[in-house]
């Protein structure tokens, strides 16, 4: 069953340290986002890629935030340094872009605490 | 303006009971995609079925239809007979634009969400 797989699932850590989220996409999906969810803003949009390319990433802080896809296995999301505003969770979604209806399939989410 | 707004926070149904989740939506593109996900307690984000802008039927997954009025900009969700399983908070969702075609990602936008417990 494909799924896509993030880690780590939990991550407590201190403000001002780095962290790093990794995602391995659905093998064969071609688009990949990084989705925050929090209660007071829902969930929102930090960045996504195309065939291993940046084309958006407008939702994320920049100065700290930065989103890579090393190849087309892996996409990583690194805070540094991380704050206690940035405490959420993480989501990866992945999608196959020839496919008719665009659904995107999500990861177990990475759950973020900043202290 | 919000692109997708889900008025009720929660709600609630008895079991065995169908139940109807509201969405509306607002944009001026003439293609979209309209979206449910279903996210239970332990947090993954659950695909339940899928409405296209130029589908002339509502779309239907076993349990799951959506209730498309184009012209009041809704896509509601309608759960038949409700299961304990079904408890869950459930995203409305929106693509602009072909999801095929040239151009950008295509990213979805989510609704807040309604909570839907389902009582024995």
């Amino acid at each position: 069953d494909a799924r896509v797989t993030q880690t780590p699932r939990d991550k407590v850590t201190e403000m001002g340290q780095e962290v790093t989220m990794r995602c391995q996409p659905i093998l064969g999906h071609n688009t990949v986002f990084w989705y925050r969810q929090t209660m007071m803003q829902g969930l929102e949009l930090l960045a996504y890629f195309r065939n291993r390319a940046p084309l958006d990433d407008s939702g994320m802080p920049k100065d700290r935030f930065s989103a890579e896809m090393p190849d087309a296995t892996l996409a990583t999301l690194k805070i540094q340094p991380s704050e206690p505003r940035d405490s959420a969770v993480y989501f990866c979604a992945s999608g196959l872009r020839g496919n008719n209806t665009g659904e995107l399939f999500f990861g177990e989410g990475s759950r973020l605490t900043v202290l | 303006a919000q692109k997708i707004t889900q008025t009720q926070p929660g709600m609630f149904v008895q079991e065995k009971e169908a139940v109807t989740l509201d969405c509306t939506y607002d944009t001026s593109d003439p293609s979209y995609g309209l979206f449910w996900y279903k996210q239970p307690s332990s947090g993954e984000m659950i695909f339940l079925i899928y409405q296209g802008s130029y589908d002339q039927q509502n779309a239907t997954e076993g349990r799951y239809s959506l209730n498309f009025q184009k012209a009041r900009k809704s896509a509601n969700l309608v759960i038949s007979a409700s299961q304990l399983g079904d408890s869950a908070m459930y995203f409305c969702a929106m693509r602009e634009g072909t999801w095929g075609g040239a151009g950008s990602a295509r990213q979805l936008t989510f609704g807040s969400g309604t909570q839907l417990t389902v009582l024995p």
